[in-house]
C-alpha cells in the first residue's frame, strides 16, 4: 500500500534527447510527488514537485507529467545533458502522515556525448 | 531554502561501538526526519525527530538501537548503538521547510562498520 514503484533502474541516453523515468503508486491517499537528484556522496535534492489536482508542472528542462486515475507519474528531462547524469527518486507523501516521503527504488541516469 | 549541515561526512567505526550524527539546520523546521540510504539503494525512513518529545519510530527501528534527539528546533542527533557490519550505510537527515513546506536533506553521513 506504502509502496512506490519506479522504472527503469538505469538509463542512458545520448545528448540533447529526452530522458523518461516512471513511477506508479497504490495508497491513493498520496497528495504529494516529488523528485529528487541525487549526485554521488551527496544528499538528495529536490528538483521539482506536482500535487494531483495538476497533470503536469514544467520547470525549465524537467517536467512531471501525472496521471491520476492510472496512479503513474513520470519526470521527462528535456535536451539531456551529461550534468544530468545523477541518480533520480520519485517519492510520495500525504499531509495527514506528517510528510513522510515514501520513496521510489531510484533510477540511475548517464548522459553520454 | 534551509541548509542542513550534518556530519560528520563519513567514518570508519569498530563493532560493538556507537556514533552519534549530528544535523544542523541553518534556520526553524517543523518536521525533522532521519533516513538511512544502503549503497546503490533507496531511502528509508527511520524516525522523525520531534522536538521536546521521543522520537516515532517506524516500523524494524527502535530507540535502544537508533536513539534520537531534538532538543530545539534548528537541531538533532542519530546515535548508531552497538554497531555491527549490517549497519554499514549512509544516512542522511531532513527537514521540512516551514516557508514552502519542502522535504531537504542534508549531505549525508557515510558510515562503515568492520
Amino acid at each position: 500500500q506504502q509502496q512506490v514503484k519506479q522504472s527503469p533502474q538505469s538509463l542512458i541516453v545520448q545528448k540533447g534527447g529526452i530522458s523518461i523515468i516512471n513511477c506508479a503508486y497504490e495508497n491513493t491517499a498520496f497528495d504529494y510527488f516529488p523528485w529528487y537528484q541525487q549526485f554521488p556522496g551527496k544528499g538528495p535534492a529536490l528538483l521539482i514537485a506536482i500535487r494531483p489536482d495538476v497533470s503536469e508542472k514544467k520547470e525549465g528542462r524537467f517536467t512531471i507529467s501525472f496521471n491520476k486515475s492510472a496512479k503513474q507519474f513520470s519526470l521527462h528531462i528535456m535536451d539531456s545533458q551529461p550534468g544530468d547524469s545523477a541518480t533520480y527518486f520519485c517519492a510520495a507523501s500525504m499531509l495527514g502522515g506528517g510528510n513522510k516521503l515514501t520513496f521510489g527504488t531510484g533510477t540511475q541516469l548517464k548522459v553520454e556525448l | 531554502s534551509a541548509v542542513i549541515s550534518q556530519k560528520p561526512s563519513r567514518d570508519i567505526c569498530q563493532r560493538g561501538t556507537s556514533l552519534t550524527i549530528q544535523c544542523q539546520v541553518d534556520s526553524q523546521v517543523t518536521m525533522m526526519f532521519w533516513y538511512r540510504q544502503q549503497p546503490g539503494q533507496s531511502l528509508t525512513l527511520i524516525a522523525t525527530a520531534n522536538q521536546g518529545s521521543e522520537a516515532t519510530y517506524e516500523s524494524g527501528f527502535v530507540i535502544d538501537k537508533f536513539p534520537i534527539s531534538r532538543p530545539n528546533l534548528t537541531f538533532s542527533t542519530l546515535t548508531v548503538s552497538n554497531m555491527s557490519p549490517e549497519d554499514s550505510s549512509i544516512y542522511l537527515c531532513s527537514g521540512r521547510d516551514t516557508a514552502n513546506e519542502k522535504l531537504f536533506f542534508g549531505s549525508g553521513t557515510q558510515l562503515s562498520v568492520l
